[in-house]
């Protein structure tokens, strides 16, 4: 079963708004990752948070992460047209046996120009 | 540079017809991963190599193998593809087992007819 929930399963906005992207999950972990994948391609790692971290930036990515309440947010500032893709959170586990990601079902940004 | 590549991009098979996948990594990564990713879904893990141990996920059905010859190569074998087996399949290395950042290739897209 996924590990992972997302919120919403989609969104769309206009350019140069900020985009919220929400994952809530079910066990303990030790870290959440972020990736991107646009339409017909792979997975791109965004960031990676650690358990006992609570908020990380890079560049216009913003990840927030509240282990009480096992949900992580990905905050996107000034989005623009390329970040129409779909992002993945993924979860490693406590006491994962073999680094075995688990992946939310995704959200669907598209950001009109 | 370094990568994670996937041949082919894209895949057409007869249903029953055996085909196999191929996955190449100059990253020199420990474990490999082989995902299979359907339309608007999360990844689902197939399977995955810790060097040469292999690990198959307990639903990951008896229809598809999996084969690394040596550190750089990993292989998805489907015996006899089914219309479920049509997805994106994406490969994936990471350094190690201790569950950080995976690599992600480009995917194949296998369609079955």
């Amino acid at each position: 079963s996924q590990q992972g929930e997302e919120d919403p399963q989609a969104l769309s906005i206009q350019e140069g708004e900020n985009a919220t992207m929400n994952c809530s999950y079910k066990t303990s972990i030790n870290n959440l990752q972020w990736y991107r994948q646009n339409s017909g391609r792979g997975l791109v790692h965004l960031i990676l948070i650690r358990s006992n971290e609570r908020e990380k930036h890079s560049g216009r990515l913003r990840v927030t992460l509240d282990t009480s309440k096992k949900s992580s947010s990905l905050l996107i500032t000034a989005s623009r047209a390329a970040d129409t893709a779909s992002y993945f959170c993924a979860t490693d586990p406590f006491n994962n046996a073999g680094n075995m990601l688990t992946f939310g079902g995704g959200t669907r940004l598209m950001v009109k120009p | 540079d370094a990568m994670v590549i996937q041949n082919p991009r894209y895949q057409v098979t007869q249903f029953g017809k055996p085909v196999t996948l191929s996955c190449s990594q100059t990253l020199n990564h420990n474990v490999m991963y082989w995902y299979q990713q359907k339309s608007s879904q999360a990844p689902k893990l197939l399977f995955h190599y810790y060097d040469k141990d292999f690990n198959n996920e307990a639903d990951t059905p008896d229809n598809f193998q999996s084969r690394r010859p040596n550190t750089s190569f990993c292989f998805l074998d489907i015996r006899s593809p089914g219309l479920g087996d049509a997805a994106m399949y994406l490969c994936a290395t990471s350094r190690d087992n201790r569950g950080g950042r995976q690599y992600f290739g480009p995917g194949t897209r296998l369609t079955v007819l």
